[in-house]
């Protein structure tokens, strides 16, 4: 499967906790994204990658959350000292150059 | 900051009818695009539309953008049960420092009833 993949697909974790997660593009997609997407709503941005580069980053992207992509190929997501209120998906698109953004199936987060 | 609109946000429709979702946004925008989520699965891509009049078919949908009225619209014809799930548009906005970061609408849950 030459798709977007992501790791783990579900966490769940006590408030205070800290969580990684992990995506993986599509080999040669030089861009990469983080959205969040809680019930009923649709995908917040979060974050850009352009190669190792991160580019831009939303004001929903709190100092509890960081994003790396050492290498210009995975990429990782941490939320430190999670909240209730981070409980979402969160999903990972990436894309060649000004094309579709293809998504990743996700990471359900629960945080009890 | 871009806003993206859709109505209706739910519609219940019955097999064999047609209509239409709209999908409305407040700045310029280069790319339109549609995508499809089922019940606790990701997003999966349907139509971009880049330019006004663009229209896109794949089966019963149908996209089209009017770039003037920032409003794009997916046309179901003869609805049938596998249709049933939540559609998005998503616009990438057209300003200085964009990354191409898409921004959503709420998504419009379609159930098709028999």
């Amino acid at each position: 499967d030459t798709g977007v993949s992501q790791n783990p697909r579900h966490k769940i974790t006590k408030r205070g906790q800290n969580v990684t997660f992990r995506c993986d593009p599509i080999s040669e997609h030089n861009r990469l994204y983080w959205y969040r997407q809680t019930l009923g709503q649709g995908p917040e941005f979060l974050t850009y990658f352009q190669n190792e580069a991160q580019l831009e980053k939303s004001r929903l992207l709190s100092d509890r959350f960081s994003a790396e992509r050492p290498k210009g190929s995975f990429s990782t997501l941490e939320i430190q000292r999670t909240e209730q209120g981070d409980s979402a998906m969160y999903l990972c698109a990436s894309s060649p150059m000004d094309n579709w953004q293809y998504f990743g199936p996700g990471t359900r987060l629960t945080v009890t | 900051e871009l806003k993206v609109e859709q109505n209706p946000l739910f519609l219940s429709m019955q097999e064999g009818k047609n209509y239409t979702i709209y999908c409305n946004y407040s700045t310029t925008s280069d790319r339109l695009y549609w995508y499809r989520q089922d019940p606790g699965k990701s997003l999966e891509s349907l139509f971009v539309l880049l330019s006004n009049g663009a229209v896109k078919q794949e089966g019963r949908l149908m996209a089209s953008l009017d770039t003037k009225a920032r409003l794009s619209t997916l046309h179901i014809t003869a609805a049938v049960h596998d249709l049933s799930a939540t559609y998005f548009c998503a616009v990438v906005p057209n300003y200085g420092g964009s990354q191409g970061n898409l921004i959503f609408g709420k998504g419009t849950k379609l159930s098709v009833k028999p």
